[in-house]
């Protein structure tokens, strides 16, 4: 069983749509956690940390279920530019040190 | 300011050769990380230096694999005789401090072993 596991998609939307992306992990140790963004043949960047009171970005929503181990990500307005693959990331030596990313999900957004 | 530089940014290679993949991080930044991307999946951890050292090696996944930061800030991700499962990005990122601010991602090397 992998340590992070995401579905991949790819999620077809339309402009304006809001979508939700989910995220399990299985390492009850983890202390840190990350939604970061890659778009296709580019590095990852960090879109936010997520906290397990939840927290917001704009249209960005995360969000952090300990006892499930359950990690959420909700995008509002979906514009065409969010189109890109979205990783869930998890550290459990607390903050940036060995990231354990899932295999991503694909984001279309379309006009 | 010039963010983390990753040379080549392509190699191609044959099966059983030796390559070096170069990792220049940003100025200043004490923590340095390499990745491994293989198509269709996250980001795969290799290797964290903090200075000189390496902190966690745990992710390196044989002998053939060897990192190097001599003097704290380049590295150097060395992998002899080559096998085509090594045919992957090899992502470097670094960060400022032990681990807790965000860690900044190159562009990556794509190592395709033929």
């Amino acid at each position: 069983r992998k340590e992070v596991e995401q579905d991949p998609g790819p999620f077809n939307v339309p402009e304006g749509a809001t979508v939700a992306f989910n995220c399990t992990y299985s390492n009850s140790a983890s202390q840190s956690f990350f939604w970061y963004r890659q778009d296709c043949r580019k590095e990852p960047k960090l879109l936010m940390s997520v906290y397990s009171s939840g927290n917001e970005d704009g249209r960005f929503t995360a969000q952090l279920n300990r006892a499930s181990q359950y990690i959420s990500l909700l995008i509002r307005d979906s514009k065409l530019s969010d189109s890109a693959t979205y990783l869930c990331v998890v550290s459990t030596s607390g903050g940036y040190n060995k990231l354990i990313f899932g295999a991503g999900t694909r984001l279309a957004v379309h006009p | 300011g010039a963010g983390v530089s990753q040379t080549p940014s392509n190699k191609v290679t044959e099966k059983g050769k030796y390559v070096e993949l170069r990792c220049d991080p940003i100025s200043g930044h004490t923590a340095l990380y390499w990745y491994r991307q293989s198509l269709g999946q996250g980001p795969e951890f290799l290797i964290y230096f903090q200075g000189t050292g390496a902190a966690d090696d745990s992710g390196l996944p044989n002998d053939r694999f060897f990192a190097v930061r001599p003097e704290g800030s380049v590295s150097t991700l060395k992998i002899q005789r080559t096998e085509r499962g090594d045919s992957a990005v090899y992502l470097c990122a670094s960060s400022p401090g032990t681990g807790d601010t965000e860690a900044f991602f190159g562009q990556g090397t794509r190592l395709t072993v033929v």
